[in-house]
């Protein structure tokens, strides 16, 4: 894999369900990998930098894991709420270049 | 504390005028970045600045987009003779600029919302 692609490219999740969804991203040269959450209308925000495999990172209900060897990361949200609803974009830095995937798109239903 | 602010938010403008945009970074952060997103793609890389050095241009898409960055803070992007397919949100992101800087966490603004009818 050359480029960062995230599954699935929309989702849709009933309010207080769990979901997750994955980055994957070339294991080749890795440096670090991002989440970052970007709701309408405002900023891309940072949830999680990640560089060591196994790493494991938590921001009261969303989770991400990390995995090197094989190139994947899994953001987890448990019990979802309306203000999840945003798209989570991942991005993998390596040669010191950063390339970030198209995201996730997350719609909570009430 | 302020964050990364740009502007304008929102600009519609006609086939082959130019365009500027402008991002005040975080102060003391001394890498920054423009990033585009086109309707239905993910954030495309366009040029990063870090300090002093020469900036890393290699994201630019043509010889019409340009950008400068005064006294190692305010950053310019310039496109020249607008396109259709210019159209895009174009974002500015700074981190601080250690080590690795394109590893680190990095604060974007708000983007400008660029139309070219």
């Amino acid at each position: 894999i050359l480029n960062v692609e995230q599954s699935p490219q929309s989702l849709h999740v009933q309010e207080g369900d769990s979901t997750n969804f994955t980055c994957s991203f070339p294991s080749s040269n890795f440096y670090a990998l991002h989440w970052y959450r970007w709701e309408t209308a405002k900023s891309p925000e940072a949830l999680f930098v990640m560089t060591l495999n196994g790493d494991e990172k938590k921001k009261g209900r969303i989770s991400a894991t990390l995995n090197t060897k094989e190139g994947y990361s899994y953001l987890y949200i448990k019990g979802s709420q309306p203000e999840d609803s945003a798209t989570y974009l991942c991005a993998s830095s390596r040669d010191d270049k950063i390339i970030f995937g198209k995201g996730t798109r997350l719609h909570i239903l009430p | 504390g302020a964050g990364v602010s740009q502007s304008p938010s929102n600009k519609v403008t006609e086939k082959g005028k130019d365009v500027e945009l402008r991002c005040d970074p975080i102060s003391g952060h001394t890498a920054l970045y423009w990033y585009r997103q086109s309707l239905g793609q993910g954030l495309e890389f366009l040029i990063y600045f870090q300090g002093n050095s020469a900036p890393d241009k290699s994201g630019l898409p043509s010889d019409r987009f340009s950008a400068e960055r005064t006294g190692g803070s305010v950053s310019t992007l310039t496109i020249q003779r607008t396109q259709q397919e210019d159209s895009a949100v174009y974002l500015c992101a700074s981190s601080l600029g250690e080590g690795l800087a394109r590893a680190e966490t990095q604060y974007f603004g708000p983007g400008t919302r660029l139309l070219v009818l």
